[in-house]
């Protein structure tokens, strides 16, 4: 499998213009991952799907954000409009509950890097 | 989910083992210990877990006091590889893992291995 894959790994947008991130899952996954990062606030949960239903959405910081997973292979994080503190390396995981090891070990993406000027 | 501390910084030479301790003293029962590390740019990645027994795999020892309340990851012998941040976490989980709460990252330990 070629791992969870995320586009585009880097954007570089102006301030108000709209961010779309995507996130292609491990085939057969059943959770999906939103993270964000940035040095001053590490790494953060911003929202989390199981099945294709967002199960918890308490970390996205406001309205500007929103995530939809419309099937189990595809997952887009949109801001809109972006804003200079928005710039972070934004890293999808997927997840697979029913995996032999038991782990419910997150594969996580190589991360989209955003720049908002 | 139980909150964790861990040092921010711990240093290692090549070869030796590395020992990351972990404090959680409020982890609940159904909690197990995580631990991730995340290299350079890259995304966090899956190191070893455990609930209450100690664990042993190809990457890492874990072990976890009788109470709890505190664990250590043992990276028996360092390579300068395994320079990168190392995150304990705590997370809830039903028996037989057949359902997981949250992956909450800390600010985690930077280990740094030295030649």
């Amino acid at each position: 499998d070629a791992g969870v894959i995320q586009s585009p790994r880097h954007e570089v947008t102006e301030m108000g213009q709209e961010v779309t991130l995507r996130c292609k899952p491990i085939s057969g996954h059943d959770y999906l991952f939103w993270y964000r990062q940035t040095m001053m606030r590490g790494l953060e949960l911003l929202i989390y799907f199981n099945n294709n239903v967002p199960i918890d959405d308490s970390g996205m910081p406001e309205d500007r954000f929103s995530a939809k997973m419309p099937n189990a292979s595809f997952s887009t994080l949109k801001i809109q409009p972006s804003e200079p503190r928005d710039s972070a390396v934004y890293f999808c995981a997927s997840s697979f509950v029913y995996d032999t090891r038991n782990t419910g070990e997150l594969f996580f993406g190589e991360g989209s890097r955003l720049t908002v000027l | 989910d139980a909150k964790t501390t861990q040092p921010p910084s711990m240093d290692c030479a090549e070869g030796r083992a590395a020992n990351l301790p972990c404090n959680h003293s409020t982890i609940s029962g159904n909690e197990y210990v995580y631990w991730y590390r995340q290299i350079h740019s890259q995304g966090p990645q899956y190191i070893i877990h455990g609930l209450k027994n100690n664990e042993t795999n190809e990457m890492a020892s874990l072990i976890i006091t009788e109470d709890r309340k505190s664990s250590t990851l043992i990276l028996p012998h360092a390579t300068l590889r395994d320079t990168a941040v190392y995150y304990c976490i705590v997370r809830v989980a039903n028996a037989g893992g057949t359902s997981y709460g949250k992956l909450t990252f800390g600010q985690g330990t930077i280990l740094t291995v030295h030649p």
